[in-house]
């Protein structure tokens, strides 16, 4: 199972976009770069995922490296409301999610 | 509308005493999970169900059972509940294998007394 790599903490302003990295190097060919956030006492929400292309959504867009070993969460404009923890998770064929440390995002008014 | 419901929300039980907690899914999806979260940790995956098909982890502790009678509940069994197992228990459904997103309940908080 693919291992992934994501800061601890980032912050950022309100309204401004932000960037979420994640090294995901031993990922293999055909596991999809799922992302979900969590806000406390809550469960995990569904943010964005793909294969091999970007992919945007109402809530974000997801920037996949060419050899996919990395890839990057954008927020175009952060809010309040995005303030939550972020996982970067590989998922095989079998759909097993296996989730790292994630990143705690601070979003500054 | 909540499409994955987990109930209670808070549980309390008592050392050694057997819980049992419920999901239930209004979306129809073929594979439903269960994920244990202890404080300030990343969710882990305990087992899930492939319609009927039962899988489990390697290192899900043999305290831990689950029961699917049907498409729509899965229960998460826990046979004599220690102290390490106080955590929050997530259930998620996704509608098949393959890189379908997962749809998750917002957990029930377990403490042992």
């Amino acid at each position: 199972d693919a291992k992934t790599t994501q800061p601890n903490s980032m912050e950022s302003n309100e309204e401004e976009p932000v960037h979420l990295p994640c090294n995901h190097s031993t990922i293999s060919g055909t596991d999809y770069i799922h992302w979900y956030r969590q806000l406390p006492s809550q469960g995990p929400e569904y943010v964005i995922h793909g294969l091999t292309s970007n992919v945007n959504n109402r809530m974000a867009s997801l920037a996949i490296a060419e050899d996919r070993k990395s890839s990057t969460l954008i927020l175009h404009r952060a809010t309040l409301r995005d303030a939550a923890v972020y996982y970067c998770i590989p998922a095989n064929t079998g759909n097993q999610f296996y989730f790292g440390t994630g990143t705690s995002l601070t979003v500054i008014p | 509308d909540a499409m994955v419901i987990q109930n209670p929300r808070y549980q309390v039980t008592q050392f050694g005493k057997p819980v049992t907690l419920s999901c239930s899914q209004t979306l129809n999806h073929n594979v439903m999970y269960w994920y244990q979260q202890k404080s300030s940790q990343a969710p882990k995956l305990l087992f899930h169900y492939y319609d009927k098909d039962f899988n489990n982890e390697a290192d899900t502790p043999d305290n831990f059972q689950s029961r699917r009678p049907n498409t729509s509940f899965c229960f998460l069994d826990i046979r004599s509940p220690g102290l390490g197992d106080a955590a929050m228990y997530l259930c998620a459904t996704s509608r098949g294998r393959g890189g379908e997103p997962q749809h998750f309940g917002d957990g029930t908080r377990l403490s042992i007394l």
